[in-house]
């Protein structure tokens, strides 16, 4: 079976800092991996996806992440954060195309002025 | 109107009440999928349906009935709610199993409570 875990419920950053947000996954085949991020009162938005091509996968709104087999990690980067990226981010991973998703706990992501 | 649209956005119901709630999808695709999200819970799935066929029930209770009668609407008909079914409550849509990195699109939820 596969899951996620997400370390950090909370991350706190200053505008204009690095955005770090970590994502580990369990799958024992090779994984579809996914990040969304949810404003608040809306619903999943996809910020970008793994699918088994190139390892460094490259999003909306400059965010990218890479995916490492050997840490089984997909961690979620944005050089610099700006006030509009405050929001809940999850990850997600599938092994059998995208029909059964399981998400992490999310993490909320707060930015400092 | 684009991508995943959910009515309501938000219900109040009590616990003997019957509603439905309803997702359409304008994207052309073949499956369509709830979710809930609770507080401080992942999402779990509740159904998948493809080709208007359900084709994953995750032991949803029986007070929660989906509905497809076609690719682009999928509807939760619920009746006598507990108050922990309080949550968003949100639809999602795909391509389908066999599309090539099939991903799903969400729509905004509806969020629900149960008195």
């Amino acid at each position: 079976a596969q899951s996620v875990t997400q370390l950090g419920s909370h991350v706190s950053v200053s505008e204009g800092a690095l955005v770090l947000l970590r994502c580990n996954y369990s799958s024992s085949v090779p994984p579809y991996l996914f990040w969304y991020v949810q404003y608040p009162n809306q619903g999943l938005q996809l910020l970008l996806k793994y699918t088994s091509a190139a390892t460094l996968v490259k999003g909306i709104n400059g965010f990218e992440a890479e995916f490492k087999k050997s840490e089984t990690s997909f961690h979620l980067t944005k050089p610099s954060a700006h006030m509009s990226d405050a929001a809940e981010y999850f990850c997600a991973v599938s092994d059998q195309g995208a029909q059964k998703l399981v998400f992490g706990q999310g993490t909320r992501l707060t930015i400092n002025p | 109107e684009t991508g995943v649209t959910q009515t309501p956005r938000h219900l109040v119901m009590g616990m003997t009440n019957k509603k439905s709630l309803k997702c359409e999808q304008h994207l052309g695709h073949n499956a369509m999928y709830w979710y809930k999200q609770s507080a401080k819970k992942p999402l779990e799935l509740m159904f998948v349906y493809n080709f208007k066929e359900q084709t994953e029930n995750n032991s949803v209770p029986s007070r929660f009935s989906p509905e497809c009668p076609n690719s682009s609407h999928l509807f939760l008909h619920l009746h006598t709610l507990q108050p922990e079914d309080s949550a968003l409550y949100l639809c999602a849509s795909s391509q389908g199993p066999w599309a090539e990195q099939d991903t799903q699109y969400f729509g905004p939820g509806t969020r629900l409570t149960v008195l």
